[in-house]
């Protein structure tokens, strides 16, 4: 059974770059066929898909991020991160780090991590 | 970007009853239409894919249909546990995208 386990701080100062970490277990990001994801939710609001990355470093990212994103993978440590630069409150959410099948559907999702905003 | 539009965002249910979610896509997007449960405090959880496909271990009770730009979840017979709210996602191009959501609350 995979699971996903977001880590990073809890809170970050405007301006800032927010930084998360996501560790799978029970599978291996290096072995293909799958897209490692991040998805945010604003409190209260509905799901804000961030972007992916596959295990050879390929990206993609929503438009509406791109400028501030970076997602990068460590296979050797089963790792892929989040980085958003120049926060501001409307970055406060809630980021989930997931796994997208390879056909779309995301079929594993971590715990999420509640990203705070301020100063 | 494909934009989903679900209807409707609210429905209060008694449990037994049969409950019906819609999700219109701003063009046609194929099966590629996932859906998702996702309780409070707790991540989402992937019902159905590519439009009618069960995931593994989804109650008999929750099924999909439609293709193109129309979709429906149905949840037949509602139980207490299935208060949550209800996403769609579109995955048939990039950037990937949600619908705005529907929450179903218990009588």
């Amino acid at each position: 059974q995979v699971q996903l386990q977001e880590s990073g701080p809890g809170l970050v100062k405007p301006s800032q770059t927010l930084s998360l970490t996501c560790t799978v277990s029970g599978g291996s990001i290096s072995s293909g066929g799958y897209y490692w994801s991040w998805i945010r939710q604003h409190p209260g609001k509905g799901l804000e898909w961030i972007g992916y990355i596959y295990y050879s470093g390929s990206t993609y990212y929503n438009p509406s991020l791109k400028s501030r994103v970076t997602i990068s993978v460590d296979t050797s440590k089963n790792q892929f991160s989040l980085k958003l630069s120049s926060v501001t409150a409307a970055d406060t959410a809630v980021y989930y780090c997931a796994r997208d099948s390879g056909f779309g559907d995301i079929d594993y999702w971590g715990q999420g991590t509640l990203v705070t905003v301020s100063s | 970007e494909i934009v989903l539009t679900q209807s409707p965002d609210f429905q209060s249910v008694t449990p037994k009853e049969k409950v019906t979610i819609t999700c219109r896509a701003s063009q046609s997007i194929g099966s590629s239409l996932h859906w998702y449960q996702q309780k409070p405090d707790q991540s989402p959880k992937l019902l159905i894919k590519y439009a009618s496909q069960s995931f593994s271990g989804v109650p008999s009770r929750f099924s999909g249909s439609g293709s193109g730009t129309d979709f429906t979840l149905t949840i037949n017979s509602l139980e207490a546990e299935d208060a949550a709210t209800y996403y769609c996602h579109q995955s048939s191009s990039l950037p990937r995208t949600f619908g705005q959501g529907t929450k179903v609350e218990i009588k």
